[in-house]
């Protein structure tokens, strides 16, 4: 059974600092990793997708990669109270497989 | 470009009784999924699509969900009977080409009472 975990917070911040939002996977055959945000009563929305070890920048988001580690993570530079949701961690083993979702990690950003 | 398109965004019935909602995904994609969330959790994938293929339905509930993609793009999700554990919101998304970024719609938010 594949699985993807992170932790359930709430992980508060206060607003201009950094978030780091961290994921774990079972998989080590995965190749494709995804982070989305949901806020409440809405539906998930892709923040940005990695697929290489290493570092993709996107703004004020940053997602690092560790295949070895079997390790994702999500920074937020600047953290705004508009950051505040839950943040979701998705893996894929191959293309044209399914995703697996964490459980999310819920996020605030306190002014 | 339009996004996802769910219908309808609410339902709320009875347990036993049936019911079925509608995605539209965005055009030109090929893969259609559609996920279950439950309160709290990270969304269940319950089936995905390939145009009109099944490519994954191993946690659907066949005894009592169903769906289908006639055609390659609207899909439908039923299900009969409906059971109280099946209050959830029931997300589609679709994606396309090698990247295979997945793209949501609003969901509809099934209570059942």
């Amino acid at each position: 059974q594949k699985e993807v975990e992170q932790n359930s917070g709430p992980l508060s911040v206060p607003e201009g600092a950094i978030a780091s939002l961290n994921c774990t996977y079972s998989d080590r055959g995965s190749q494709s990793f995804f982070w989305y945000r949901q806020y409440s009563g809405k539906s998930p929305e892709l923040i940005m997708s990695i697929y290489s070890n290493g570092d993709k920048e996107d703004g004020r988001f940053t997602a690092q990669l560790n295949k070895a580690s079997q390790y994702v993570s999500l920074l937020i530079r600047d953290s705004q109270p508009s950051d505040s949701a839950t943040y979701l961690c998705a893996v894929r083993a191959n293309y044209g497989q399914n995703f697996v979702f964490g459980p999310g990690t819920r996020l605030s950003v306190l002014p | 470009e339009a996004g996802v398109a769910q219908s309808p965004r609410y339902k709320i019935i009875e347990k036993r009784q049936s019911v079925a909602f509608w995605c539209n995904p965005i055009s030109g994609h090929a893969t259609l999924y559609w996920y279950q969330q439950i309160l709290g959790q990270g969304p269940k994938l319950l089936i995905q699509f390939q145009n009109n293929g099944v490519v994954d339905d191993s946690q659907l509930p066949k005894d009592r969900f169903s769906a289908e993609r006639l055609k390659g793009v609207d899909s439908t999700l039923k299900i009969q009977p409906a059971k109280l554990e099946d209050s959830a919101v029931y997300l589609c998304a679709s994606s396309f080409g090698v990247k295979d970024e997945q793209y949501f719609g609003p969901g509809t938010r099934l209570t059942v009472t």
